[in-house]
């Protein structure tokens, strides 16, 4: 099982905001940041959001990244079709000395 | 643009040793602010980070403990490429296999990503 955790599954309608949450301890999200990946199937997964609510150049502002204590958060906001895909929270973890993931959640647009 | 190009082998048979290669371009190994990493992804679709190496004035690597005794991550230079091993491998080694950049936003963003590669464990 994955050191940090998410929900399987979210969905939600055209338009609507989705937050994805993930949680962690104080070893990874507590004293690290926290990375979003986003992955269609079939693709390499591609950076979200950086440094817990960093969004890299070409990364629509309707994506957004927090961080409270040992848990985080991405919101979709004005959610479209194309959001339909899989998100990974990802973080530092200074007990294994290595990086750890989410299981990923999938997000479907109903 | 930075591009990584894998290669290597889709199919292992148990108990062998599991080899690819990252070609990088627009970027060099040696760099003093990015590392290469190398990710798995199973096939119900859990990521697992395996190690990396980079360049700090000399070279350093760090390995996941799952894989520690098994995992070597080597560079080349002459080649600007880097390499992973991972030895004595079992059915449950099946995996798409990444390469991954990290150090342009932070230490451990996975900015740009290789295409992947299938690899199957089995006799």
């Amino acid at each position: 099982q994955s050191v940090l955790t998410q929900p399987p599954s979210a969905s939600g309608t055209p338009g609507q905001r989705v937050t994805i949450f993930c949680s962690g301890s104080s070893s990874n999200i507590g004293s690290n940041y926290v990375y979003w990946y986003q992955q269609f199937p079939g693709t390499a997964p591609k950076l979200l959001i950086y440094r817990n609510n960093q969004r890299p150049s070409g990364v629509p502002d309707r994506f957004s990244g927090s961080k409270s204590g040992t848990s985080a958060s991405l919101a979709i906001s004005g959610l479209r079709s194309e959001d339909e895909a899989d998100y990974y929270c990802g973080a530092w973890d200074d007990s294994l000395s290595g990086y750890v993931f989410g299981i990923g959640t999938k997000v479907t647009v109903l | 643009q930075v591009q990584l190009q894998q290669s290597g082998p889709g199919l292992v048979k148990p108990s062998q040793t599991l080899s690819l290669t990252c070609a990088i371009s627009g970027d060099s190994v040696s760099s003093n602010s990015a590392a290469w990493n190398w990710i798995r992804q199973f096939p119900s679709r859990g990521l697992e980070w395996l190690g990396r190496t980079y360049y700090r004035s000399k070279w350093y690597n760090d390995y996941a403990i799952s894989v520690k005794s098994r995992i070597t991550i080597n560079s080349d230079t002459s080649k600007n490429q880097f390499s992973l091993q991972l030895n004595s491998v079992t059915p449950e080694d099946t995996a798409v296999y990444y390469c991954a950049r990290s150090g342009s936003y932070g230490n451990n963003d996975f900015d740009i990503w290789g295409q992947g590669t299938v690899v199957t464990v089995s006799s």
